[in-house]
């Protein structure tokens, strides 16, 4: 089955504990993306990467990092978690991240920072 | 700032009814136009996107777009209570900014029987 898995689906962590989330994708889609999503804010763009060890910075970047090594996974790495950084998080994935690609969510993870 | 508009609602329908959706969008250079659906603690799937000036229909939904007036739409005809959910909209800058989503802050749609 085509899908983007996430995990863990739920943390509850502490601040300034790193923690990685995971993502992979089996449709040898070249474009991922992480989203955080917010009440009232949307969906707004963390990092992307267009192909592997190609990445660049969304809307939202400060306090995250991601890496492309292969391309199925693109993790999702918060190296000191502050409160603010508690939020629902998605990975998506596009065949080729052209203008009509249609983008592919995972199912979530919601992470809590104490 | 690049951004994309919608009223956040709630939207509320009877059964049957046609449900409007509507998202306005302030990058003139945005080429595509997706609309997902999102149900409560659930990801994003998507409905359709649109990306020529007009209307595009796939079953029970159509998209419009009105690139002069920098406007989306989506009707629902013959709503159901199962398309309770939010509704987002979400632009694609294209050129360099291939595969960028830009999001509205979602519409919530009740179809009450």
């Amino acid at each position: 089955e085509a899908q983007v898995t996430q995990n863990p689906r739920y943390l509850i962590t502490v601040t300034g504990k790193k923690l990685t989330v995971t993502c992979s994708q089996n449709m040898n889609h070249e474009y991922m993306s992480w989203y955080r999503q917010d009440p009232g804010l949307g969906l707004r763009q963390i990092y992307y990467s267009m192909n592997v060890e190609v990445t660049d910075k969304g809307d939202v970047p400060e306090g995250y990092k991601v890496s492309r090594k292969e391309k199925r996974n693109f993790p999702l790495i918060l190296e000191s978690p502050s409160p603010n950084q508690t939020s629902l998080y998605f990975c998506a994935s596009s065949l080729g991240g052209t203008s009509t690609d249609t983008q592919y969510f995972g199912p979530g993870t919601r992470l809590t920072v104490l | 700032q690049k951004e994309v508009e919608q009223n956040s609602g709630p939207l509320s329908v009877p059964e049957g009814a046609i449900a409007s959706l509507n998202c306005t969008y302030s990058d003139r250079g945005s080429q595509s136009f997706f609309w997902y659906r999102q149900y409560s603690g659930k990801s994003p799937e998507l409905i359709m996107f649109i990306y020529s000036n007009g209307d595009k229909e796939d079953g029970r939904f159509t998209a419009q777009l009105n690139k002069a007036s920098q406007y989306v739409s989506l009707l629902i005809r013959d709503s159901q209570p199962s398309d309770s959910a939010t509704y987002l909209c979400a632009a694609n800058a294209g050129g360099t900014s291939y595969g960028k989503l830009t999001f509205g802050q979602g519409t919530i749609l009740t179809v009450h029987p």
